[in-house]
């Protein structure tokens, strides 16, 4: 079975507090996404890489950085947190191009005081 | 612009009731379609997806969805929903060419009375 693991499911952070996310994946996929998730709005792509070092802008990149140093993990990082970041984030991988199955984590409830 | 439309935020059905959740979607090409369901403090799981041929298509679970392009629709259908169905539901359409980048709708929860 496909794993992709976020390592921390629940997080309490404080304003101006940097943030890490991290996320890894265990079947080589080239593809590794970063969604934040909330009420009434879905999912909404934050970044995503297609390949080692490489990445691009979602649709709300804005106040996000992420890096890809190996292949299997893909991380997400708050600069300066901020109360508006209080949100869901779910990790993604897959492999190839549009239709083929993407794999979810079980997701990172982050709340900033 | 793509986007994807769920129009039921909230859906109580009984269980052993029929079950359907509707889909529209803006795409400009041939859809690539998705349902996936997320269950209480869990991630995402695919359901189904559509991509060519039969308009039908069945998926897991006992669940199945029917494309139609002329309503740009995609619903998901279920005969006999289960109280272990109760979860949230999300439609999504995939980006061609786009390193298989998803456009999710904001989702129905869907509650099962007993």
């Amino acid at each position: 079975d496909v794993k992709v693991t976020q390592s921390s499911r629940y997080l309490v952070k404080r304003t101006g507090e940097k943030v890490f996310l991290e996320c890894v994946q265990d079947m080589d996929h080239e593809n590794m996404f970063w969604y934040r998730q909330d009420p009434g709005l879905g999912l909404r792509l934050i970044y995503f890489s297609y390949d080692v070092k490489m990445k691009e802008k979602g649709d709300i990149p804005e106040g996000y950085s992420v890096s890809r140093e190996k292949k299997e993990r893909f991380s997400l990082i708050l600069e300066s947190a901020s109360t508006n970041q209080t949100s869901m984030y779910l990790c993604a991988s897959s492999t190839g191009g549009v239709g083929n199955t993407i794999y979810f984590g079980e997701g990172s409830w982050l709340t900033v005081v | 612009a793509q986007s994807v439309t769920q129009p039921d935020i909230h859906i109580t059905v009984s269980e052993g009731a029929s079950l359907e959740l509707r889909c529209n979607y803006s795409y400009g090409a041939t859809p690539y379609l998705f349902w996936y369901v997320q269950s209480p403090g869990q991630g995402l799981q695919l359901l189904l997806k559509y991509f060519s041929g039969d308009t039908l298509v069945q998926g897991i679970k006992g669940f199945e969805a029917e494309f139609k392009r002329s309503q740009s629709s995609f619903n998901l259908r279920k005969p006999s929903v289960h109280w272990s169905d109760a979860a949230e539901y999300f439609c999504a359409v995939g980006i061609v060419g786009g390193y298989n980048k998803l456009i999710f709708g904001a989702g129905t929860r869907l509650a099962v009375h007993p």
